[in-house]
């Protein structure tokens, strides 16, 4: 059973700081991973997704890479904003699935 | 180019009831899949619909039913409500199996369960 873990749980950091989220799953046997961002109460924006093919994905100042060996994927995000203050959830698919696993998310609060 | 659509955003029900939600796929969009959210948990999948057909289910008792319709909006209908179902139910649409492309979600229905 796939199951996804996501470090830390909070992360508070100053302003213009840039900051790494992490994830990891237990089966490696992935499609593709997708990090989400989630505002209080609100539904998920997909940020990044990364085929299992792939190492990395960047938009703008988030990057994602993939180490689908070693079931790892970090988000990366550069000169973090108060406006970047949110949850940040990631999620895998297998093969023959048709469902996201998520972790429990990085709720993270950029201060001003 | 429409997003997700679900309604209503807040919904107050009792123990026994009985309750359905809705969501509207992106255009273009024939998959939509379901899931539940609790507080400070990450979503847990329900069940998804390809083409007005189930194409898999996660680990919600048969209480928990679905349909797609030809315009591939959907509902989601969960009957004997229970207080553990309280929490955002979200909807996600793609335009092929999830292992293949993005999922893009709604904004979620709340439901509390009294």
């Amino acid at each position: 059973k796939q199951e996804v873990t996501q470090i830390p749980a909070a992360l508070s950091v100053p302003e213009g700081e840039n900051l790494v989220l992490n994830c990891s799953f237990t089966d490696s046997a992935i499609y593709n991973l997708q990090w989400f961002r989630q505002d209080p109460g609100k539904g998920l924006t997909s940020l990044l997704l990364i085929q299992s093919s792939q190492r990395e994905q960047t938009s703008g100042r988030l990057n994602a890479s993939l180490d689908k060996s070693s079931g790892r994927s970090t988000l990366y995000i550069a000169a973090s904003q108060p406006g970047d203050s949110a949850t940040y959830l990631c999620a895998v698919t297998q093969g023959g699935s048709e469902k996201l696993v998520f972790g429990k998310g990085t709720k993270l609060t950029v201060n001003p | 180019e429409t997003g997700v659509t679900q309604s209503p955003t807040h919904l107050i029900k009792t123990r026994g009831q009985q309750v359905t939600l809705r969501c509207s796929s992106q255009s273009g969009h024939n998959t939509v899949s379901w899931y539940q959210q609790a507080l400070g948990q990450g979503p847990q999948f329900i069940f998804q619909y390809y083409r007005e057909e189930e194409n898999g289910r996660g680990n919600f008792p048969p209480r928990f039913s679905g349909l797609q319709f030809p315009n591939y909006s959907s509902e989601l209908n969960v009957n004997a409500l229970e207080l553990d179902d309280s929490a955002l139910y979200l909807c996600a649409s793609s335009s092929a199996a999830p292992y293949t492309d993005t999922q893009y979600f709604g904004p979620g229905t709340r439901l509390t369960v009294l």
